[in-house]
């Protein structure tokens, strides 16, 4: 039974560049959140999708959009790079109802050059 | 904003003794959950109280909540070299509020 996968693990861009990030949620679960944690910090929740929708966003710019697909994967997107988005990217899924218990991926680690 | 804070922010003990962290929050939840981050990967849920429930038990893991108090404690016994990671809590934020809101950690480590 594969967990959440995610991908790039790692990446390095500029200030300025946009960035895609991938994930594809455990076998048989249909919601996924990404979560952005910068280095010594707890995860920030930055938005949840279900039924290829967003249904709830943390105060992230409008930089950071998102994406879920039929198969329930997500993509995260980041334009305008800025310095301070360098930080690891996490991507967790779970099944409704309710958000019981979320599995995260290990991460994409970004950084901004 | 954090919701979540854990304490102590660190913590060092030696192999075979209990750890015990503490997380307080702030709003009503519906649940109240564990994870454990070993350098910078991926978060591993370790256990889920319930906003009706007081304690929980999974193995070498005691959790505690106290609603009135708006505060969680996790006990590791028995420690392990291998329990050495940053530790979390989260919450929800009850209702429909679907977004943990996680606080800043607790970093254990374990000397052998």
């Amino acid at each position: 039974d594969a967990g959440v996968t995610q991908s790039p693990t790692h990446l390095i861009k500029t200030r300025g560049q946009q960035v895609t990030l991938r994930c594809s949620p455990k076998s048989g679960h249909d919601t996924v959140s990404w979560y952005q944690q910068a280095l010594g910090q707890g995860p920030q929740f930055i938005f949840q999708y279900y039924e290829e929708e967003e249904r709830q966003r943390g105060n992230f710019p409008d930089r950071f959009s998102g994406h879920q697909f039929p198969n329930y994967s997500s993509e995260l997107n980041v334009n305008a790079l800025l310095l301070g988005d360098s930080a690891l990217y996490l991507c967790a899924s779970n099944r409704p109802p309710g958000q019981e218990t979320q599995y995260f991926g290990p991460g994409t680690r970004l950084l901004v050059l | 904003s954090q919701q979540g804070e854990e304490d102590p922010q660190a913590l060092s003990i030696q192999e075979g003794e209990n750890a015990t962290m503490n997380c307080s929050y702030k709003t009503s939840i519906n649940n109240l959950q564990w994870y454990r981050q070993n350098s910078g990967r991926g978060l591993v849920h370790l256990i889920l109280i319930r906003s009706n429930e007081r304690e929980k038990h999974s193995g070498r893991l005691r959790v505690t909540l106290d609603t009135s108090k708006k505060s969680s404690s996790l006990l590791i016994t028995a420690s392990r070299a291998a329990d050495t990671a940053s530790y979390f809590c989260a919450t929800d934020a009850g209702g429909s509020n679907y977004k943990l809101t996680f606080g800043k950690g607790t970093l254990l480590t374990v000397n052998p």
